[in-house]
């Protein structure tokens, strides 16, 4: 079955650390794979977004990802994290053929420390 | 503002009562999607549409749950003898094509008591 996994539910960082986020997918064929990230209450915000092509995809808000194929991950990175940053980070698969509908992970709650 | 707006964001109302929520994609995006999300969970495809044509339900969507966009713009989900286990963020997305990214809306956050 197509999946999509986020293995840390929480992480802490300090403001000004880097960030690295977890994501592994499970699909037949390699799906397009995306970032959100959504505020208390509000609805998800695209960060970025990988079709194909480079492996190193840049987003908004100085996010990026890299996409291997060999360890089926996506992961999310920042160098330098923001107070503002502190929100959850969901990771989500299109399959590209047959359904259109995305297959969401679980998310991952960041908490920034002053 | 032209993103996707969702109507009410909020609603608290009585089991068994029903309820209706109103979805306006982004204005050139031919494909609208419905999801829920429940606390500390990721959103949960429900159905989608291209143009006016319902072409995917979830069985999560059970008999008590429908969802229209009569003319291929704005939609409308509605819950009928809603439940406990409906209370959820109900979440509206759009898209160019079947393959594009997804813009969400602000969500509905349905209430039942």
């Amino acid at each position: 079955a197509q999946s999509v996994t986020q293995p840390d539910i929480h992480i802490t960082v300090s403001e000004g650390a880097s960030l690295e986020l977890r994501c592994n997918y499970s699909y037949g064929a390699t799906p397009y794979l995306f970032w959100y990230v959504q505020s208390p209450g509000q609805g998800l915000q695209l960060l970025l977004k990988y079709f194909s092509g480079d492996t190193l995809v840049q987003g908004i808000k100085g996010f990026e990802a890299e996409f291997k194929r060999s360890q089926s991950s996506f992961n999310l990175r920042k160098p330098s994290v923001h107070w503002s940053d502190a929100a959850e980070y969901f990771c989500a698969a299109l399959g590209t053929s047959g359904t259109y509908k995305y297959i969401f992970g679980t998310g991952t709650r960041l908490k920034v420390l002053a | 503002d032209t993103g996707v707006s969702q109507n009410p964001r909020h609603k608290i109302t009585k089991r068994g009562q029903n309820v209706t929520f109103r979805c306006d994609p982004i204005s050139e995006h031919n494909r609208l999607y419905w999801y829920r999300q429940t606390l500390g969970q990721g959103p949960e495809f429900l159905t989608y549409f291209q143009n006016e044509a319902q072409l995917e339900k979830s069985r999560l969507l059970s008999d008590r749950f429908s969802a229209e966009r009569p003319k291929g713009s704005f939609s409308t989900l509605e819950i009928q003898r809603t439940e406990q286990g409906d209370s959820a963020m109900y979440l509206c997305a759009s898209s160019l094509d079947g393959l594009a990214a997804q813009y969400f809306g602000p969500g509905t956050r349905l209430t039942v008591l």
